[in-house]
């Protein structure tokens, strides 16, 4: 079964510092990817999505992310986080012969200046 | 604005009551989504309607039900309700079945005293 791993439920950072997101996966075959952000009373707005070729993805307000078939991994990334950063960051992952998403935990990111 | 517009933005209701949260997809989206957001048990895959037609169903309960009109605005009824349902309920939509690209609404939040 397919299923998404957040390991870190809170992560702190300082305005300006780089962020590393962790997702761990778990599919049998080469998954769709995605990264969703929830900001505080909001819904999920797409960051990024990998469906197949070149491993490092770009999405919006300058995150990316990089598949790791070896790793079974889809970390998220910023090399510099701005205080509207702040939100809950979702992995999810989608089988390729269904159309529902499966979402891990979520991390927490805290921004301080 | 995502274009997935749901109604109401928040409720409250009492145990055992019933209601019926709605949701418009984005204009050219066919396939709608419900997804219940939990604090214990996160983002939870409800149930997908393609064009009116049930199509993929997650975790849920006996007591929920949903649909998917002609005009392609979607209904989940929530029935004999309980402090445990109290929830974020989320509708997102996708143009065509199997791209996995959901656009999410801002969410119903749902309060059972």
């Amino acid at each position: 079964a397919q299923s998404v791993t957040q390991p870190d439920i809170h992560i702190t950072v300082s305005e300006g510092a780089s962020l590393e997101l962790r997702c761990n996966y778990s599919y049998g075959a080469t998954p769709y990817l995605f990264w969703y952000v929830q900001s505080p009373g909001q819904g999920l707005q797409l960051l990024l999505k990998y469906f197949s070729g070149d491993t490092l993805v770009q999405g919006i307000k300058g995150f990316e992310a990089e598949f790791k078939r070896s790793q079974s991994s889809f970390n998220l990334r910023k090399p510099s986080v701005h205080w509207s950063d702040a939100a809950e960051y979702f992995c999810a992952v989608g089988a390729r012969n269904t159309d529902k998403l499966i979402f891990g935990t979520g991390t927490r990111l805290q921004v301080f200046p | 604005d995502s274009g997935v517009t749901q109604t109401p933005k928040h409720l409250i209701t009492a145990t055992g009551q019933r209601v019926t949260l709605r949701c418009s997809p984005r204009s050219g989206d066919l396939s709608v989504y419900w997804y219940q957001q939990s604090l214990d048990q996160g983002l939870q895959f409800l149930i997908q309607y393609y064009n009116g037609e049930e199509r993929a169903k997650g975790n849920i309960l006996e007591r929920f039900s949903a649909q998917q009109f002609p005009d392609l605005h979607s209904e989940l009824n929530l029935s004999s309700l309980e402090l445990g349902d109290s929830a974020l309920y989320f509708c997102a939509s996708s143009q065509v079945s199997g791209a996995n690209v959901l656009t999410f609404g801002a969410g119903s939040r749902l309060t059972v005293l």
